[in-house]
């Protein structure tokens, strides 16, 4: 069964500083992996995927992703935090092998990000 | 593109009342998802259409929850006799058809039961 883990429900980071949040998933196969964005009062924007080839991935408003296939991770990064980058983030993940569509969410990991 | 739009926004009802809400997806798309969100937790997967056809459903969707997408473009989603436990954030997303697409999100229609 797919399963994903956001191990912290909570990351303090200060303005500047890098961030990371964490994401560490569990599928029988090979994994699509996302990570989605949740601002007050709005819906989930897309910030990034890993489908296949490099493990970099890089997305939206600076944020970029590695896949670790051996640690089964996908975190989430970004070099330089802002204020507004504070919003609930979430991992999510497909099965490939299974050929569906049916997309876990982990439980999502609140950024506060201080000025 | 004016994105996903989900109808109503929130929705009081009494237990055992029945309920409607609507989602209509971005124009292009024809694929259509529906998810239920509780306080503190990431969306669950309820339902998939790729146009009319529903082709995916959770275990989570019971007897009471039946969706449809007659013409494979809006989509409603019913619950009928609810319960309390029903009460969630209900998120519709949307996505083109390709290899691994990206989901679009609506605002979801909020739902408490009394």
């Amino acid at each position: 069964a797919q399963s994903v883990a956001q191990p912290e429900d909570q990351v303090n980071v200060a303005e500047g500083n890098p961030l990371t949040v964490k994401c560490t998933y569990s599928v029988s196969g090979n994994p699509y992996l996302f990570w989605y964005v949740q601002y007050p009062n709005r819906g989930l924007q897309f910030l990034l995927k890993y489908i296949t080839g490099d493990n970099l991935v890089k997305g939206s408003y600076g944020f970029e992703a590695e896949f670790n296939k051996s640690q089964t991770s996908f975190h989430l990064k970004k070099p330089s935090a802002l204020v507004s980058d504070s919003a609930l983030y979430f991992c999510a993940v497909r099965d490939k092998g299974t050929g569906g569509f049916k997309t876990i969410f982990g439980a999502g990991t609140r950024l506060f990000v201080k000025a | 593109d004016t994105g996903v739009s989900q109808n109503p926004r929130h929705k009081i009802t009494k237990r055992g009342q029945n309920v409607t809400f609507r989602c209509d997806p971005i124009s292009e798309h024809n694929r259509l998802y529906w998810y239920r969100q509780t306080l503190g937790q990431g969306p669950e997967f309820l339902t998939y259409f790729q146009n009319e056809a529903q082709l995916e459903k959770s275990r989570l969707l019971s007897d009471r929850f039946s969706a449809e997408r007659p013409k494979g473009s809006f989509s409603t989603l019913e619950i009928q006799r609810t319960e309390q436990g029903d009460s969630a954030m209900y998120l519709c997303a949307s996505s083109s058809e390709g290899t691994v697409e990206t989901q679009y999100f609506g605002p979801g229609t909020r739902l408490l039961v009394l």
